[in-house]
C-alpha cells in the first residue's frame, strides 16, 4: 500500500531551528510537496522537490533522498507565526497526492 | 485575484438532507479535487476532475457526486448526508506546469 509517515507534533524554540521529516511509500514517485496549514485555515504550498538534494527558499529548505524514501523540511529562526501543521505530500505514477497526517509544530517564546 | 471559492464557509445540516458544496476556480486550471479533512487524519481525495466533461473517484467517494460541466465550477454533492460526513471540505485546483495544489478556504460541515 501506499503511506506517508511524518511525526504528529513537535515543539520548538523562537529563533532556533527545527527539522520534519517525512517517509513515503508510493507506487511510483513523481515528486514530493511540503504544504502549511495554519489552524482553521487552507494548506498553503510552501516546496516541490522531484530530484535529491537540498531545496533552499528563504528560512524554508526541502530535502529529497529518492533511494531512501525520505525528505524533511528545515525551518530556520523559527517565527511564532511558524506555528501551523506541516504536511507532506508524495505525487505517485498516476500523479495522484498521496498525503501525510500532518505535523503540527508549536512554537514556544 | 479570487482563486478557488467555496460556498457555505460552515454548515449544520440534518441527516437525510440533500446538501451540495459550491467550488470555483478563476485560473483556468485543468484539473480540480474535492478532499475532506478530519483530524488525525491526512486529506483524504473524495472526487476529481482532470478537465471538463471527465470525474473520477477518489479515496473515499461513497455518499458523494461531483461534476464537471465547465472548466471554472465542481460541485459536490451529498445526496443524504449522514453524520460521519461531518467533516471540513476543501476544493483545490493544481497548475498543470508544476502540480501545485491551489486550495479554497475550506467548508466546515457538520451532520446532526
Amino acid at each position: 500500500g501506499q503511506n506517508i509517515d511524518q511525526p504528529t507534533e513537535m515543539t520548538a524554540t523562537e529563533g532556533a531551528i527545527v527539522q520534519i521529516n517525512c517517509t513515503y511509500q508510493t507506487s511510483g514517485f513523481n515528486g514530493l510537496f511540503w504544504y502549511q496549514q495554519h489552524a482553521g485555515e487552507a494548506p498553503t504550498f510552501l516546496s516541490y522537490n522531484v530530484l535529491d538534494g537540498l531545496e533552499e527558499k528563504g528560512r524554508f529548505s526541502s530535502f529529497l533522498s529518492r533511494s531512501k524514501g525520505y525528505s524533511y523540511l528545515l525551518l530556520k529562526e523559527l517565527q511564532m507565526k511558524d506555528s501551523a501543521s506541516y504536511l507532506c505530500a508524495a505525487l505517485d505514477s498516476n500523479y495522484q497526492l498521496i498525503w501525510g497526517a500532518g505535523t503540527k509544530l508549536i512554537i514556544k517564546p | 485575484i479570487a482563486g478557488i471559492t467555496q460556498a457555505p464557509t460552515s454548515q449544520i445540516l440534518a441527516a437525510g438532507r440533500r446538501m451540495t458544496l459550491r467550488c470555483t476556480q478563476d485560473m483556468r486550471h485543468n484539473a480540480m479535487y474535492w478532499y475532506r479533512q478530519d483530524l488525525g487524519l491526512g486529506l483524504r481525495l473524495i472526487h476529481y476532475s482532470n478537465t471538463a466533461g471527465t470525474t473520477g473517484k477518489g479515496e473515499v467517494p461513497d455518499g458523494y457526486s461531483v461534476s464537471r460541466a465547465n472548466t471554472d465550477d465542481f460541485p459536490l454533492t451529498l445526496a443524504s448526508a449522514v453524520p460521519s460526513q461531518t467533516s471540513v471540505y476543501f476544493c483545490a485546483s493544481s497548475d498543470s506546469r508544476t502540480g501545485e495544489l491551489f486550495f479554497g478556504e475550506g467548508s466546515r460541515l457538520t451532520v446532526l
